[in-house]
Parts: C-alpha cells; sequence; structure tokens
C-alpha cells in the first residue's frame, strides 16, 4: 500500500516549457487534489476532482490544467511555465469528511 | 472566500512547557483539520475535529473545535524537541475545498 505517489520528485523548467506532474493513489479514494506550496503563504488549492470524471477550480488555479485519468490517478499540467510557478506542488486524496493525505511533493523551480 | 489565520506564525518555546498554538476561520465550518509538516517533507494528519465541542488528544497534543467562535486551538503539553515541526490547520465548508492556515513554525529549545 503505497498511499499517494507523485512523480517527478523534482524538475527545473525554462520559461515557456510544459510538463506535466503526475499523481497516483491507491487508497479507493474518491476525491484527489492538487496544491501548491509556497514559502509564508500555506498550501493553496489548485484543482480538486471530486468524483472520477469531474474537476473544479480551486483557489489558485491560473496556468494549469488537470486530468483525472482514472479513480487513481490525477494530473496537473502546465501548459507554459513562468517562473511565478517555481514551488513545490503536493497531491493529496481523501474519502468524504476525513483526512487527506498527501504525496511526497515536488519540488518544481522555473528559470 | 474563506480566511483561515493562525498565531502565533513562530513560536520558540523551551522543553518542558506548555503552549496553544490559535487558528481562526472566516466562515461558518463544522470541520477542521491539524496537520505536521517536517522541514522538506510532505504533511502528516494529526488531528479531524468535525463537530462543536470536539475535543482529540494524541501524546502532548490535544487539539479542540469552538464552530461558534471559528475558533480551533492546538494545545502542546511538555513540550520535547521531537515536537518540532510546522502545524497546519485547515478548514473544509463544502466537503471538497480546503483552506489552509499559513502555518505556525514550532522550535522546541533545551
Amino acid at each position: 500500500n503505497a498511499g499517494v505517489t507523485q512523480t517527478p520528485k523534482f524538475q527545473v523548467l525554462k520559461t515557456g516549457q510544459s510538463m506535466t506532474l503526475q499523481c497516483a493513489q491507491d487508497m479507493n479514494h474518491n476525491s484527489m487534489y492538487w496544491y501548491r506550496q509556497d514559502p509564508g503563504m500555506g498550501l493553496r488549492l489548485i484543482y480538486y476532482s471530486a468524483s472520477e470524471g469531474t474537476t473544479d477550480k480551486g483557489e489558485v488555479p491560473n496556468g494549469y490544467n488537470v486530468s483525472r485519468l482514472n479513480k487513481r490517478e490525477f494530473s496537473l499540467r502546465l501548459e507554459s511555465a513562468a517562473p511565478s510557478q517555481t514551488s513545490v506542488y503536493f497531491c493529496a486524496s481523501t474519502h468524504g469528511a476525513y483526512e487527506q493525505y498527501f504525496g511526497p511533493g515536488t519540488r518544481l523551480t522555473v528559470t | 472566500e474563506l480566511k483561515v489565520e493562525q498565531n502565533p506564525l513562530f513560536l520558540s518555546m523551551q522543553e518542558g512547557k506548555n503552549y496553544t498554538i490559535y487558528c481562526n476561520y472566516s466562515t461558518t465550518s463544522d470541520r477542521l483539520y491539524w496537520y505536521r509538516q517536517d522541514p522538506g517533507k510532505s504533511l502528516e494528519s494529526l488531528f479531524v475535529l468535525l463537530s462543536n465541542g470536539a475535543v482529540k488528544q494524541e501524546g502532548r497534543l490535544m487539539a479542540s473545535l469552538d464552530t461558534k467562535a471559528r475558533l480551533s486551538t492546538l494545545h502542546i503539553t511538555a513540550a520535547v524537541h521531537d515536537l518540532s515541526a510546522t502545524y497546519f490547520c485547515a478548514v473544509d465548508t463544502t466537503g471538497n475545498q480546503f483552506y489552509f492556515g499559513t502555518g505556525t513554525s514550532l522550535t522546541v529549545i533545551p
């Protein structure tokens, strides 16, 4: 039981490049989330998926797209990376009104 | 938009002392969560508080929720070095949108 896994762990992009962050969970959770964490700002929700086939915007969705590929997988895409997207990205999952389980994070630097 | 405020933002405390971290939020909710994050690591769930008056305890940490006051507290009893970490509260109003506080960075010194 791996919980929530994320790939890659680290990534450096040049401005304008694109990339996809992958997330998978093996806990049969319905809901999945993408957050970014910046110093002094806590975690901010980018997008979430309440169930397979649905996605919704969170607090800071601009510059990102998501895909809920199936119940296990939820990917986050940066179409044209900008330095302001330098951050640590966390994926999380949950089932109902219970705690979220977080992945190990992806540290992204955009130069 | 829901606002979640934690205070203090930074806390340096001596081993053996007691202290409380406060989490205030701006919109009605009866679901509040506490997480711990060690430097360079992911978040780990500590407590889930799902009703007014809920109190949970684990070791030297105790969390409570007052939904009328829109306030949760995380009380630390007789702090030890292992408790040094950043603590976040998070509030959920819709079942799917979680709003996090900015975190309290706790350092326990001998």
